[in-house]
C-alpha cells in the first residue's frame, strides 16, 4: 500500500547538521512533489519547502535559505531533508508529505524528531 | 508571505454538536485553501482542498466555504474521533502557509 516511511529521531549539537530520509512505496516516485513541513513541540505547523523527483526542481522557506537542501533518489523513491547549522529553534518533529503539486498534501510520513541540544 | 488567522484558538464541544473554525486570509486567495485535520502524535490528515472540495474518505459531516479571505471549515454532527487541532493552509502563493490551528476539546 502507499507509504511515507521516514528515519527514525535525530539528536544533534548546535552547528551540527541533520539529514532526515523519506522512503515511498506503492505509487509513482516521478509523479508527485514531495514537500517538507515541521512542527515544533506544541506548536503549529511550518512549510518548508519541496522537491520535486521528476525534475529535481525545488523551492525553500526564505528563513532556511542557505541551511536547507531538498532531494530525492529515484533509484530508490527515497526524498531526503538536510539542514545545516542547527540551533535550538530548528527542534521540531519533521513530516515529509507527497502532493500531485505543490498544492495540498494528501499522503504523510509518520514524522521524524529532530532534537537540537 | 500570506498571514492566515484561524478562529477560535480552542473551542469546547459535544458530541452531536456543529462546530464552525473560521480562516482568515491578510489577502486574496482565491479558492486556495486547503484544511487538515491532526491528532496527538500523528501527522495532518487532509479534509478539504480548493476550499470546498471533500477529499475521497473523509466523512460527509465535514464541509469548507469561501473564496476571497474568509473561509469555514464545519462539522455537523461531532463525532469522538473529530476531537483533534485543525488547520487551514493557503496556496495561493509561496511560500505556502497554515493557521496556527484550532483544537477542539471535549466539553
Amino acid at each position: 500500500q502507499l507509504q511515507l516511511v521516514q528515519s527514525g529521531p535525530e539528536v544533534r549539537k548546535p552547528g551540527a547538521s541533520v539529514k532526515v530520509s523519506c522512503k515511498t512505496s506503492g505509487y509513482s516516485f516521478a509523479t508527485y512533489i514531495i514537500t517538507w513541513v515541521r512542527q515544533a513541540p506544541g506548536q503549529g505547523l511550518e512549510w518548508l519547502g519541496y522537491v520535486n523527483p521528476y525534475s529535481g526542481g525545488s523551492n525553500y522557506v526564505e528563513s532556511l535559505q542557505g541551511r536547507v537542501t531538498m532531494t530525492t533518489d529515484t533509484s530508490t523513491k527515497t526524498a531526503y531533508l538536510d539542514l545545516d547549522n542547527l540551533t535550538s529553534g530548528d527542534t521540531a518533529v519533521y513530516y515529509c508529505a507527497r502532493g500531485l503539486s505543490t498544492e495540498w498534501f494528501d499522503y504523510w510520513g509518520q514524522g521524524t524528531l529532530v532534537t537540537v541540544s | 508571505a500570506i498571514q492566515l488567522t484561524q478562529s477560535p484558538p480552542s473551542l469546547s464541544a459535544s458530541v452531536g454538536d456543529r462546530v464552525t473554525i473560521t480562516c482568515r486570509a491578510s489577502q486574496v486567495i482565491a479558492s486556495a485553501l486547503a484544511w487538515y485535520q491532526q491528532t496527538p502524535g500523528k501527522p495532518p490528515k487532509v479534509l478539504i482542498s480548493d476550499a470546498s472540495n471533500l477529499e475521497s474518505g473523509v466523512p460527509s459531516r465535514f464541509s469548507g466555504s469561501g473564496s476571497g479571505t474568509d473561509f469555514t471549515l464545519s462539522i455537523t454532527s461531532l463525532q469522538p474521533e473529530d476531537f483533534a487541532t485543525y488547520y487551514c493552509q493557503q496556496f495561493y502563493s509561496f511560500p505556502r502557509t497554515f493557521g496556527q490551528g484550532t483544537k477542539v476539546e471535549v466539553k
